[in-house]
């Protein structure tokens, strides 16, 4: 098994509402990354975690809230988001090694009404 | 990180090699170049990344020129599904995060 798979694909939400986007995978990775990504612009960096431990927080506004319950599992929990928190949201995987390239799954799309 | 330079679009012919460059002249010299690209509504895919050698796998070439400063990733005989955006991402050895640029966007045609 060789994928990322996140779910849901699409999600439509009103600023009120609490919801969570779901990574997983089984390919022994031991890193696992959020990254958002706005129209037609590049991906960009959320959050990092190594070992299920939050490694890295790019100053992400704390209504986006990740878990890392296992070394499977990559959860975003969403709260009180905004309408330009619109986005496509990719989770991605990486081995341990220097080199090690990531796998990215195909993103859940979000749309903050 | 070091800053890229790529051009924003591209077109290339069906069955003609594609040769995707890119800028990085403030690469250090413990940064390795990847590249990746995205197609269209999908999750980006790794494809290359190499230090000084030149590099070969089955999906591109990197020519990285001696002095490091660019590099120029060729797909020999692109296809459509290779339309996408490709990315250049220089990187450390040691970096757990990639920095996207802003990429080029290929299309290839018939």
């Amino acid at each position: 098994d060789t994928e990322v798979t996140q779910t849901p694909k699409h999600l439509v939400m009103g600023m009120t509402n609490k919801k969570s986007l779901k990574c997983e995978q089984h390919m022994g990775h031991r890193a696992m990354y959020w990254y958002k990504q706005k129209a037609k612009k590049p991906p960009e960096l959320m959050f990092v975690y190594s070992y299920e431990k939050l490694s890295i927080n790019e100053s992400v506004p704390s209504r986006f809230s990740p878990e890392c319950p296992n070394s499977s599992l990559l959860n975003l929990h969403l709260h009180a988001l905004q309408p330009e928190d619109s986005a496509l949201y990719l989770c991605a995987s990486r081995a341990s090694g220097r080199l090690n390239e990531q796998f990215f799954g195909p993103g859940t799309r979000l749309t903050v009404l | 990180d070091a800053k890229t330079t790529q051009p924003p679009s591209m077109d290339c012919a069906e069955g003609r090699a594609a040769n995707l460059p890119c800028n990085h002249s403030t690469i250090s010299g413990n940064e390795y170049v990847y590249w990746y690209r995205q197609i269209h509504s999908q999750g980006p895919q790794y494809i290359i990344h190499g230090l000084k050698n030149n590099e070969t796998n089955e999906m591109a070439s990197l020519i990285i020129t001696e002095d490091r400063k660019s590099s120029t990733l060729i797909l020999p005989h692109a296809t459509l599904r290779d339309t996408a955006v490709y990315y250049c991402i220089p990187r450390t050895g040691t970096a757990s995060k990639l920095t996207f640029g802003t990429g080029t966007r290929l299309q290839v045609t018939l």
